[in-house]
């Protein structure tokens, strides 16, 4: 079974940066996988991020970026300001069909 | 601006079969370059991929629900709708319908989902 894997919780401090990691029980996460990185504050829809591993959907700051690093996908944070407090999501594209979403993580900004 | 919105019953019995539809506004379903999809979130828990279909009814659905799980397509109201039979209280979620692209395979448009209590 696919498993995606995502760091449970994460810290950051105000003004600093932090790179969240995406990658596969079984494999490493390559750009075939097309990557995409989700916030989602409580109560709220998602919102998307990043798709095809590395472009920035319309309207996201340039403070978030999506990329390869090693053997996962990842999605970077720079200058963390405290309404980036919220759960990551990404979800890999397994081919024929079929989607599975990371557990998530939950980014603290402190 | 394309949006989509859930409805259905919020309640329903163990056994029975769950009913949701996603209207979409602002565009056109039949869309070739999009597929149509249902993501669900339990209470304190992460988001699932339930399942999706394209403008011309092919359908793909996550292995773990594939034997319960029906979504299809109304293009004359412009909707797309899930069943999940033999629903117990695992099914109890925040349902989301979205809209994913069909060449970057990312859920471009949400929902804002509706609440289903088994």
């Amino acid at each position: 079974q696919t498993v995606v894997t995502q760091e449970p919780a994460f810290s950051v401090s105000p003004g600093g940066t932090v790179t969240l990691t995406c990658g596969l029980n079984s494999g490493s996460v390559s750009t075939s996988y097309y990557p995409s990185w989700y916030q989602q504050t409580p109560g709220q829809a998602p919102r998307t991020l990043i798709c095809n591993t590395n472009t920035r959907s319309s309207g996201v700051p340039d403070r978030f970026s999506g990329s390869i690093l090693g053997n996962k996908a990842a999605l970077t944070i720079t200058g963390a300001q405290a309404d980036d407090e919220c759960d990551y999501y990404c979800v890999l594209y397994m081919g024929s069909g079929l989607w599975v979403f990371g557990g998530g993580t939950k980014l603290t900004v402190l | 601006q394309l949006q989509l919105q859930e409805s259905g019953p919020g309640l329903v019995k163990p056994s029975e079969t769950l009913s949701l539809t996603c209207t979409v506004s602002g565009g056109s379903i039949s869309s070739s370059t999009h597929f149509w999809g249902w993501i669900r979130q339990p209470p304190g828990k992460g988001l699932e991929w339930i399942g999706s279909i394209s403008y011309s009814g092919s359908t793909y659905y996550n292995p773990s629900l594939k034997s319960r799980v029906t979504i299809s397509v109304d293009t004359s109201k412009n909707q797309f709708s899930l069943k999940v039979s033999s629903v117990t209280a695992a099914d109890t979620a925040v349902y989301h319908c979205a809209r994913q692209d069909f060449y970057s395979y990312d859920m471009d448009v949400w929902g804002t989902g509706t609440t289903v209590t088994v």
